[in-house]
């Protein structure tokens, strides 16, 4: 079946370092791909997105380039801040796949410190 | 705009209790959605609507039903609540897409543990 691997955490980085957390994919079709955000206590907010190769998404400063011929989608940020500091989640999502849901990664707890 | 509003926020349930979970958008998207998310497995699939009268399951149904009321509102029941049925729920909604998988919109979630 289709499925979603990261990098589990937790990362701790300092202020204005880069970040890179890794997202790859197994899938039966042509996914859409997401990274979303989850802060302490509240729902997932969608970060970024893209829905088919080579495409990138960007939001906020975060960039990911969805990669077919590494089926990866890695979250970059060239200066992260105390503020990213929350649980991000990679998911893919495919049409007429059955669930039509979305399957998600376990999640990367990232902490940054001042 | 409220986007995909959940009650309640919190409940505590005995083994063999039943209760219903609530879900509403105001953004009129066709499809809906149940999650549960539970420490080191992401989010998992329950049951989901891809329109008003239509549901069907997802990766982890058992022990659930869904309703879909109407196209804004999208319920959760648990029958006969189970200790592993402790978890946070969350309710989604995306308009449909054209080939594609659209981005889904999170409520804020429910967090339900059952003793």
């Amino acid at each position: 079946g289709d499925s979603v691997t990261q990098m589990e955490g937790p990362v701790t980085l300092s202020e204005e370092a880069f970040l890179t957390i890794n997202c790859t994919y197994t899938a039966t079709g042509y996914p859409s791909l997401f990274w979303y955000v989850q802060y302490p206590g509240e729902g997932l907010q969608l970060l970024l997105k893209a829905t088919k190769a080579d495409d990138k998404g960007s939001n906020k400063g975060f960039e990911a380039t969805y990669r077919k011929e590494t089926t990866s989608f890695h979250l970059e940020k060239g200066s992260v801040q105390v503020s990213d500091s929350a649980v991000y989640f990679c998911a893919l999502g495919i049409s007429g796949g059955g669930a039509d849901g979305l399957t998600f990664g376990k999640g990367t707890h990232l902490i940054i410190q001042p | 705009n409220a986007g995909v509003t959940q009650t309640p926020k919190f409940q505590v349930l005995k083994t063999g209790q039943s209760m219903t979970l609530q879900c509403a958008q105001d953004m009129n998207h066709n499809s809906m959605y149940w999650y549960r998310q539970d420490p080191g497995m992401g989010l998992r699939l329950i049951y989901y609507s891809a329109s008003e009268g239509t549901t069907d399951k997802g990766e982890v149904p058992n022990g659930y039903n869904v309703s879909r009321l109407n196209k804004r509102e999208f319920s959760l029941r648990l029958e006969s609540a189970a200790p592993s049925q402790t978890s946070v729920y969350f309710c989604a909604s995306s308009v449909q897409g054209q080939g594609i998988v659209r981005e889904q919109y999170f409520g804020p979630g429910t967090r339900l543990t059952v003793t």
